[in-house]
């Protein structure tokens, strides 16, 4: 069954450093998302992207956070400078439509020292 | 803004028991998800429905959509039912998910 899936599983990271995450999204999906997930807190939706450009993002997507499809197949979240409270679980999704089930990634944890 | 709360926040049964989480949320949908969380972190998809009631072997989800509320339902439940069950919800025409809380379920022998 196809699946989605992300890398690395595990992220360290200096504070102020850049890290690219990365998904490889269901192959015939067209809605691709990111969401994260604060150790002991719920599910928060960061970005949705559909023809190749950003349809919604939330407060948290602020100037550090960029996402990018560069080929047909992978689907990327940069944070450039990264900072404490960015350590999180950080799960991307993929659905057919817009209104369709989404299926998510293992998930990348990523932790900022 | 819409918040969606779950209950209870933690649920010890044992094996076997009939189990129920519930969801509310304050603002109109298009459509609400259950989801599971396992311990290693992963999120997978149960249900999504936008009326009425759905079913997959022992779990059944519905929904009521004047009062804003849905349940998720596990009969006999097992040990491998353990995880954290949250409930998201979509509304109007976007198609980001709000998640809620959670619900951990332990169930024991």
């Amino acid at each position: 069954e196809p699946e989605v899936t992300q890398t690395p599983s595990h992220q360290v990271t200096q504070m102020g450093q850049e890290v690219i995450l990365r998904c490889v999204p269901i192959s015939n999906h067209l809605y691709f998302y990111w969401y994260r997930q604060i150790l002991g807190q719920k599910v928060e939706f960061l970005v949705s992207f559909y023809n190749n450009e950003i349809s919604e993002k939330s407060e948290i997507f602020d100037d550090q956070f960029s996402v990018e499809r560069p080929d047909g197949s992978n689907f990327t979240l940069k944070i450039r400078s990264t900072k404490l409270e960015d350590s999180a679980m950080y799960f991307c999704a993929s659905s057919q439509g817009g209104k369709e089930t989404q299926y998510f990634g293992p998930g990348t944890r990523l932790l900022v020292l | 803004k819409n918040e969606v709360e779950q209950s209870p926040q933690n649920l010890t049964a044992q094996e076997g028991e009939f189990i129920t989480i519930n969801c509310s949320y304050s603002v109109g949908i298009s459509a609400l998800h259950w989801l599971q969380q396992h311990p290693g972190g992963g999120i997978v998809s149960l249900f999504m429905l936008s009326s009425g009631k759905k079913k997959h072997g022992r779990l059944i989800a519905t929904i009521n959509i004047q009062e804003k509320h849905s349940s998720l339902h596990i009969t006999a439940s097992h040990p491998r039912d353990s995880a954290v069950y949250i409930c998201a919800v979509r509304a109007g025409t976007a198609s980001k998910l709000t998640f809620g809380t959670g619900t951990r379920l332990q169930v024991t022998l």
